[in-house]
Parts: structure tokens; C-alpha cells; sequence
């Protein structure tokens, strides 16, 4: 079966570089979530779209942005990277529930990012 | 973490014995997660309970969720070496399009 899957799976960059990530849900999902993970830490909720619209937003810095397209896929853009930054960047994507809570996420393998 | 704490942070037991995992959270909740991660991979979702239920199984996982405690527990019974990895629990908020995560509990199991 078709799963998430984010590009690119590993990335370098410098400080004060930009970044851009993205993400291709399962088909029929509508709904697109961004978490960041440090070393040794819990997932943290960036941001999230529903039907291109964002739904919902967490502890995403300013110098962050994200867009759903048209065909569902979404792109974190990361500009003024700091040291701090580098994480792993998941994606996830879920069924249409027509409202309410969040059900079951199904998460891609992630991007890391590693600032220097 | 944003919404709440995991215990035991870490745990190391012997294949064949059980794991029981507790998870507390803060705010009200429609329904509560169990994930797992084996490292530097995606998660991957293992059971769903809903804030009117108590308790739900799915093969060797039986989850309890206690509301007026605000807490939940995980226990995988016969364990086995593959099943090392981290395990999270993750809240979702009424109308919330999103999860907070617990910062997990990090299981061993010994061959």
C-alpha cells in the first residue's frame, strides 16, 4: 500500500540557509501534519493543512512557512536556519473525519536535517 | 512535553515478560494514541481509544484510559526482542486538527 513519503530524506545545510521539505500524502488523505523531533525528544506539532487550508498551527518559528498545493502534497520552507533546527521532520497524513479530533496518523519516515 | 508525561522513561525487561507503560496528559480529550518509533523511523499508529471507552485490546496491546485521572496505560504482554523501540502516546483535542505527543517511554526487550 502507498505510504507517506517525504523528500529528501537527509539534508545539510549551513546557518542562515534555507531549507525546503516535502511531503506526498497517502492518496484520498486530506489532511497534512508537520511534527519536528529533536534528539531524544517527543514529536512537536508544527502546523497542519486540511483541503489546502491550514487547520491548525503549533511551535512553527516565524521563519517557517508551509503550503498545501492543489494535488495535496505540502512543503516546509526553513529560511535563517539555526543550529537548533536540525531534527528529524516527519509528515503525516490522515482520512477525511469531516471535523472533530484528529484520528489515526500515518506518518512518513522523515527528513533530517542537519544544520552546521 | 506539551501535554503531558510517560512512565517509565526507559524500561528493560526479558523477552516473554510484559510492558506496561503509563501516560498522563493535562487538557480534555476526544480520543487518546499509542505509537511506536523504532529509532530514526517514522511512527507508526498501534491503537486508538476514544474518551468513552476504558479499555481496548488488539492482540498482545490492551490499552486502559482512565478520564478522570487523565491517564492511560499501554501493556504488551509476551513480549519479544522486536518489539524495542519507543513508544508514545498522543492526544486528540476536540476539533483540533492535530496531536500532542507525550515524550515516550523507551522499551528493551532482552533475547
Amino acid at each position: 500500500a502507498a505510504g507517506v513519503i517525504q523528500s529528501p530524506r537527509h539534508l545539510i545545510k549551513e546557518k542562515r540557509e534555507t531549507a525546503t521539505l516535502k511531503c506526498y500524502p497517502i492518496p484520498r488523505h486530506d489532511t497534512v501534519y508537520w511534527y519536528q523531533q529533536g534528539p531524544g525528544q517527543d514529536p512537536q506539532f508544527l502546523i497542519s493543512f486540511y483541503e489546502k487550508m491550514q487547520s491548525d498551527k503549533g511551535s512553527i518559528p516565524d521563519r517557517f512557512s508551509a503550503q498545501q498545493f492543489s494535488d495535496y502534497h505540502s512543503e516546509l520552507n526553513m529560511s535563517s536556519l539555526e543550529l537548533g533546527d536540525s531534527a528529524l521532520y516527519f509528515c503525516a497524513s490522515s482520512l477525511p473525519r469531516g471535523g472533530g479530533a484528529a484520528g489515526e496518523l500515518f506518518f512518513g519516515e522523515g527528513s533530517r536535517l542537519t544544520v552546521l | 512535553s506539551q501535554q503531558g508525561e510517560e512512565d517509565p522513561q526507559a524500561l528493560s525487561i526479558q523477552e516473554g515478560e510484559n510492558a506496561t507503560m503509563n501516560c498522563s496528559y493535562k487538557t480534555s480529550i476526544n480520543n487518546l494514541q499509542w505509537y511506536r518509533q523504532n529509532s530514526g523511523r517514522g511512527l507508526v499508529h498501534l491503537i486508538l481509544i476514544r474518551s468513552n471507552e476504558r479499555e481496548k485490546h488488539s492482540g498482545r496491546l490492551r490499552v486502559t484510559l482512565d478520564t478522570s485521572k487523565k491517564s492511560s496505560s499501554l501493556l504488551i504482554t509476551a513480549s519479544r526482542a522486536a518489539d524495542t523501540a519507543s513508544y508514545f502516546c498522543a492526544t486528540g483535542l476536540q476539533g483540533a486538527q492535530k496531536l500532542v505527543f507525550g515524550q515516550g517511554t523507551r522499551l528493551t526487550i532482552n533475547p
